[in-house]
């Protein structure tokens, strides 16, 4: 069965600090995996896509890995703003679809950055 | 506008009643989906659409659930007889194409059951 694990499962962390959020899968035969941001009460949001060939990708103070051996990803996020706080959703593809168009959701990470 | 929009954003109803909930994807998107989405957790799928035919509903409860897509575009997903456990957020995606996981996502109607 695909499944996408997340962790942690909520994280908070100060203004200006890094941290990174975790994103392991069993999704096969593997197409790509994408980070989502959520902000409280609004639609995910697309930050990144890794394809199987990718083992980083950065945008702006986000930077996804990717390691397809291992099945596992990671989000750091640099020099954290209040505006960071959000829910960060893992979503791997599959391909040739399959249920649900291939699409297997993580559970997020809830993140606080406090002042 | 040029994203996807869903209406209501919120609806309260009480037990029993039916409700639809719209939604209008992105201009040319062939692909539309709908997930749930309960507090603290990711979406959960319900059902996709590739233009006017359900491609896979296989996430759809019960048979109180169901959602069409008549011409391809808007897509309305109705609840019958709603329980208190159909309470969450109903969000709406549009992609240009499938299996690429690039989702345009709605903000999501909150359906509250009393």
């Amino acid at each position: 069965k695909n499944q996408v694990e997340q962790s942690p499962q909520s994280l908070i962390i100060l203004e200006g600090k890094n941290c990174t959020l975790q994103c392991n899968y069993t999704v096969s035969p593997f197409s790509n995996l994408r980070w989502y941001k959520q902000d409280t009460g609004r639609g995910p949001v697309s930050l990144t896509i890794m394809t199987f060939s990718e083992n980083t990708k950065s945008n702006g103070r986000y930077t996804a890995t990717l390691d397809a051996d291992t099945k596992q990803s990671s989000l750091h996020i640099t020099a954290s703003q209040l505006s960071d706080s959000a829910s960060y959703i893992c979503v791997v593809s599959a391909k040739s679809g399959g249920g649900a168009d291939g699409l297997t959701f993580g559970k997020g990470t809830h993140l606080i950055i406090q002042p | 506008g040029a994203g996807v929009s869903q209406t209501p954003s919120n609806k309260v109803t009480e037990k029993g009643k039916y409700v639809e909930l719209r939604c209008d994807p992105i201009s040319g998107h062939t692909a539309l989906y709908w997930y749930r989405q309960s507090l603290g957790q990711g979406p959960e799928f319900l059902i996709y659409f590739q233009g006017t035919g359900a491609a896979d509903d296989s996430g759809l409860p019960n048979d109180r659930f169901f959602a069409v897509r008549p011409e391809g575009s808007v897509s309305t997903l109705k609840i019958q007889r709603t329980e208190r456990g159909d309470s969450a957020v109903y969000l709406c995606a549009s992609s240009p194409t499938v299996h690429t996981g690039e989702l345009f996502f709605g903000e999501g109607s909150r359906l509250t059951v009393l």
